[in-house]
């Protein structure tokens, strides 16, 4: 079984802090991907990585970085929070391979910032 | 460009009803399209995948779509509601121009009374 795990649930942060959003998954999984969920919005990318320190920009990266130092792991990070960043943050792997679309989610984690 | 719609952002069904939820893709070339499930405060679940073989395509916990060339639309339907039915479901197309990115529909709250 796929498992992607995503380092809290819950999350409160102050505007301005540097906030790191931590992702695992255990399928040795190529790729990997940072949403954002905010209702009525559906999920929207913010930046994804093919491989061990590749990342590619996707479609509301502003505001945010990422890195991959292990295969594992890929984080998200807040340079700076603002409350326009308040929102439910969800992680994802999919293996490479002709037609593997399906992407694994993790439990998703809830970032309020005040 | 393409996109998936879903028509509706709240359903309510009784329990034992049938549920359908709909979603109309828009796509130039053959899609390849998904179903996703989100119960409360849990990551999304794949119930099921179109990606080109047969056309009625059935998934988990009975659930099932069938897709429409000519309607362009590949709505979700079950015969039987149960209450664990409820939850937020995401039609979701796979971009043909980068495989890796998932467009999302803005979702679909289905409420199923007793």
């Amino acid at each position: 079984d796929v498992k992607v795990t995503q380092s809290s649930r819950y999350l409160v942060k102050r505007t301005g802090e540097k906030v790191f959003l931590e992702c695992v998954q255990d399928m040795d999984h190529e790729n990997m991907f940072w949403y954002r969920q905010d209702p009525g919005l559906g999920l929207r990318l913010i930046y994804f990585s093919y491989d061990v320190k590749m990342k590619e920009k996707g479609d509301i990266p502003e505001g945010y970085s990422v890195s991959r130092e292990k295969k594992e792991r890929f984080s998200l990070i807040l340079e700076s929070a603002s409350t326009n960043q308040t929102s439910m943050y969800l992680c994802a792997s999919r293996p490479t391979g002709f037609r593997n679309y399906e992407q694994y989610f993790g439990p998703g984690t809830r970032l309020t910032v005040t | 460009a393409q996109s998936v719609t879903q028509l509706d952002s709240h359903v309510s069904v009784s329990e034992g009803t049938p549920v359908l939820l709909r979603c109309n893709y828009s796509s130039s070339y053959s899609p390849s399209l998904f179903w996703y499930v989100q119960h409360p405060n849990k990551g999304l679940q794949l119930l099921l995948k179109y990606t080109s073989a047969a056309t009625l395509v059935k998934g988990i916990n009975g659930f099932e779509a069938e897709f429409k060339k000519s309607e362009t639309s590949f709505h979700l339907t079950k015969p039987s509601a149960h209450m664990s039915d409820a939850a937020e479901y995401f039609c979701v197309v796979i971009s043909v121009v980068n495989t890796d990115k998932l467009i999302f529909g803005t979702g679909t709250r289905l409420q199923v009374f007793p």
